[in-house]
């Protein structure tokens, strides 16, 4: 079965930083990736996804995750921090018929 | 704009006193999830439908149930919630165009947050 783990259950970054977040997957078959964002009393929200080719994706809000087989990563990165980033970040794989999730990340973004 | 409609946003009710959460979608998705997330945790499956076909989590408990009358609609029914059935639930669709093969995209709808006092 798929796995995913996500390093780090609380980061805390300063405005203007670079954001970091870092997810593994195992998976017995190419898989799709994806990253999730969650803010308080929401759903999820899909930040980006990997599912063929290109290896460097972008998504939304100025995110971006770069899938690398040979490490079995899909970490998620984003040049400069806003506050409007603090949010939680789930990380997932594909399986037969589901997603996948980590275990999440929440990210506070200080002033 | 397509979308997916929880209804209610907050619910509360008593101990043992049955439930129901809605879900609907303008999406036309063929696949509809339901998951249970507590605080800090990640979303947990319940269970799905591809198309009319249920699709039970193994471990989810038998008190939880689900109907999909329609392609748009789907129910979460607490047949007799305790305290530790608080939580946010979430409705999630998704179009499959891969035979089952691999999961795709989902998309959420905005919660349910249910109290039971």
């Amino acid at each position: 079965a798929q796995s995913v783990t996500q390093l780090g259950s609380h980061v805390s970054v300063s405005e203007g930083a670079l954001v970091l977040l870092r997810c593994n997957y195992s998976s017995s078959v190419p898989p799709y990736l994806f990253w999730y964002v969650q803010y308080p009393n929401q759903g999820l929200q899909l930040l980006l996804k990997y599912t063929t080719g290109a290896t460097l994706v972008k998504g939304i809000n100025g995110f971006e995750a770069e899938f690398k087989k040979s490490e079995t990563s899909f970490h998620l990165t984003k040049p400069s921090a806003h506050m409007s980033d603090a949010a939680e970040y789930f990380c997932a794989v594909s399986e037969v018929g589901k997603l996948q999730f980590g275990a999440g990340t929440q990210v506070v973004v200080t002033p | 704009d397509a979308m997916v409609i929880q209804n209610p946003r907050y619910q509360v009710t008593q101990f043992g006193k049955p439930v129901t959460l809605s879900c609907s979608q303008t999406l036309n998705h063929n696949v509809m999830y339901w998951y249970q997330q507590k605080s800090s945790q990640a979303p947990k499956l319940l269970f799905h439908y591809y198309d009319k076909d249920f699709n039970n989590e193994a471990d989810t408990p038998d008190n939880f149930q689900s109907r999909r009358p329609n392609t748009s609609f789907c129910f979460l029914d607490i047949r007799s919630p305790g305290l530790g059935d608080a939580a946010m639930y979430l409705c999630a669709t998704s179009r499959d165009v891969l035979g089952r093969v691999v999961a795709g995209e989902q998309f959420f709808g905005p919660g349910t947050r249910l109290t039971v006092l």
